[in-house]
């Protein structure tokens, strides 16, 4: 069975630009979960999102906003990119009410 | 606001010795919570969960240690192998899916 899976691997984007990244949970599962890992910290909760709907968020700005696609499979898109945006995006899925177990590989952001 | 943490940095162990990683909770209220291990360039794994209604639970190689009293959680892993070697985060569920997770303890194994 096929994991969660994210894409791209990496992505350099410079300052002000938009950058999107996508992921696709483990088959059945229709929750995802948005987390930031910047170098040197834990993880942050961003954004969940379960049958298409956002169902919760963390502490960052509007330029933080993603959806969720009929497939389950979700996007991530942050807008006017700031340095401070550089981190490790990672993505796991579950089917709730339990918590998210499975994460994928995470999508490196590096803003110039 | 609510934070989970972690009492070391860094931990090195000897292959094959037990290795006991600590988190503290802050809220009081939190009645789930996860271990995860991630290695270099992957994403957090999940080993073990859980919840407020016990003091204890046993995986395979790891045990977790629940005290409400003081909001401490523990990981202990036995017979600590060169595989075990990672990143290990505690998160706390604070409801509506959210985890609030430690700055993580990197395990290192010495031969």
């Amino acid at each position: 069975e096929a994991g969660v899976t994210q894409s791209p691997t990496h992505l350099i984007k410079t300052r002000g630009q938009q950058a999107t990244l996508r992921c696709s949970p483990i088959s059945g599962h229709t929750s995802v979960y948005w987390y930031q890992q910047a170098l040197g910290l834990g993880l942050q909760f961003l954004l969940w999102y379960d049958e298409g709907e956002e169902r919760n968020r963390g502490n960052f700005p509007p330029r933080f906003s993603g959806r969720q696609f009929p497939n389950y499979s979700s996007e991530l898109n942050v807008n006017a990119l700031e340095l401070e945006d550089s981190a490790l995006y990672l993505c796991a899925s579950s089917l709730p009410p339990r918590a998210p177990r499975f994460f994928g590989p995470g999508t490196r952001l590096t803003v110039l | 606001g609510e934070s989970v943490g972690l009492h070391l940095p860094t931990l090195s162990v000897q292959e094959g010795d037990n290795s006991i990683i600590n988190c503290a909770y802050s809220n009081s209220a939190s009645d789930y919570f996860i271990w995860y291990k991630q290695e270099s360039g992957k994403g957090p794994q999940f080993i073990i969960d859980i919840r407020s209604n016990m003091d204890k639970r046993q995986g395979q190689r790891v045990t977790v240690l629940l005290n409400k009293t003081v909001k401490h959680l523990s990981l202990q892993i036995a017979a600590t192998q060169p595989g075990d070697s990672a990143v290990y985060f505690c998160a706390d569920n604070q409801g509506a899916q959210k985890l609030v997770f430690g700055q993580g303890t990197r395990l290192t194994i010495n031969p």
